[in-house]
């Protein structure tokens, strides 16, 4: 079955960048996902990647497939105290309804 | 601007009563999902509904039912609360296929069962 997995904790420093990683099974996925969560909040999405893409680039964020070892990247660049928070990678197929999330990665800035 | 509300923020219930957490969609969006969010363990799909009246069991179905009598409505049901039901419940909504497959989520549902 699907599995994405992902560390569970990262901290930088203010103005560093960060780098979450993921990693996923299911070699039918087309869609996937970066979702960040504040505190208190739901879910939002930050980005996303199809399947025959490399990468992303989206301002500070840069999202890196790498589709032979299955594994996701976001990195975000010039990293600031508003970006602590959740981050959750998440992967779909084509014509299937449900997102399967990672447990998420807790991202610390200090300044 | 697009929304998906929880209709309670907070709630603290006994074991044993029966729980109602009501979510609401504004974006004509066909799927609907429940998930719940603990420590550790990510987000956990509970029920989705891909059209009214229709239901599809998550992961973790056991104890929940729901119901969707209008599209725009999913709601889930606790029939019996039971204190490992403590939780943060997130409801999410988005678009049928074909689309990117964004989910919206609410702010959440943070359950207390005593």
């Amino acid at each position: 079955g699907e599995d994405v997995e992902q560390s569970l904790f990262l901290s930088v420093r203010e103005g560093d960048s960060s780098v979450i990683n993921c990693t996923y099974t299911d070699s039918s996925s087309t869609y996937l996902y970066w979702y960040k969560q504040e505190p208190g909040a739901g879910l939002q999405l930050l980005t996303y990647i199809f399947s025959n893409m490399d990468m992303k680039q989206d301002q500070r964020l840069t999202v890196l497939l790498n589709k032979k070892d299955k594994h996701l990247s976001l990195r975000i660049a010039d990293t600031q105290t508003g970006d602590s928070a959740i981050y959750f990678c998440a992967e779909k197929r084509t014509n299937a309804g449900k997102s399967t999330f990672g447990d998420g990665t807790t991202l610390t800035v200090k300044p | 601007d697009v929304k998906v509300t929880q209709s309670s923020r907070y709630l603290v219930k006994r074991t044993g009563e029966k729980v109602f957490l009501e979510c609401v969609q504004d974006m004509d969006h066909e799927n609907m999902f429940w998930y719940r969010q603990d420590p550790g363990l990510g987000l956990r799909l509970i029920y989705f509904s891909y059209d009214v009246k229709m239901k599809e069991k998550g992961d973790i179905p056991e104890g929940y039912s729901v119901s969707r009598e209008k599209k725009e409505r999913f709601s889930l049901i606790l029939e019996s609360a039971s204190t490992n039901q403590t939780s943060m419940y997130l409801c999410a909504s988005s678009a049928a296929p074909p689309g990117t497959g964004e989910l919206f989520f609410g702010e959440g549902s943070r359950l207390t069962v005593l």
